[in-house]
């Protein structure tokens, strides 16, 4: 079944700084990469996702990324600020007859003002 | 906020006792996917339910059971609980098979002792 790897762990980075996330999947089939960010005591929050048809998508300050050859898909959050503060999980979708999401461990994303 | 509405916030149970979890979907998804979430760790897949049938199943024993009913509402039901089963329990809806996007719950923390 389909894996997801995600690092680092932690992140510290200064107010204004850049952060990028890293996530690798094992499925070949896997078509749809969400991402999620999770503050404490809430639900995860969808923020953005990318679709295996498309190499680069962008949201304001939020960006993904994704290497089909390599199985790679990265998030970029530039001019970061204190209230991005969360964990953040990516995801994978294989293209099964349901819907079921494979998370990663998860990113602890700390920004210092 | 999704939309997507769970109950109780908080529970406390015994070993041995059974628990029964709500969620409300946002309005139009006729999806609804349950996942439990251990502490410090990613949500992890249970099942999902379209058109009040179980279309999907994770790597959890029969004793993790559910029902959708025809406003596309959802119950989670565990037997025979378990230490182990102590996490955040999430309820994600979404819209008919093919698009992906799944939209979380604030969840319900179940705490068994």
């Amino acid at each position: 079944g389909e894996n997801v790897e995600q690092h680092p762990s932690t992140l510290s980075v200064q107010e204004g700084d850049s952060a990028v996330i890293k996530c690798t999947y094992s499925d070949s089939a896997s078509n749809y990469f969400p991402w999620y960010k999770q503050e404490l005591g809430k639900g995860p929050q969808l923020i953005i996702d990318i679709r295996s048809n498309v190499g680069e998508k962008k949201d304001q300050r939020i960006a993904v990324t994704l290497n089909k050859t390599a199985k790679h898909f990265s998030l970029h959050i530039t001019e970061t600020q204190p209230e991005d503060s969360a964990v953040y999980f990516c995801a994978a979708k294989t293209n099964t007859g349901f819907q079921k999401l494979v998370f990663g461990t998860g990113t602890r994303l700390l920004v210092s003002p | 906020e999704t939309g997507v509405t769970q109950s109780p916030t908080h529970l406390i149970k015994t070993r041995g006792q059974q628990v029964t979890l709500r969620c409300s979907s946002q309005s139009g998804h006729n999806t609804v996917s349950w996942y439990q979430q251990a502490l410090g760790q990613g949500p992890q897949f249970i099942f999902q339910y379209y058109r009040e049938e179980e279309n999907g199943r994770g790597n959890f024993p029969p004793r993790f059971s559910g029902l959708q009913f025809p406003n596309y509402s959802s119950e989670l039901n565990v037997n025979a609980l378990e230490l182990d089963d102590s996490a955040l329990y999430l309820c994600a809806s979404s819209l008919p098979q093919g698009s992906g996007e799944q939209y979380f719950g604030p969840g319900t923390r179940l705490t068994v002792t």
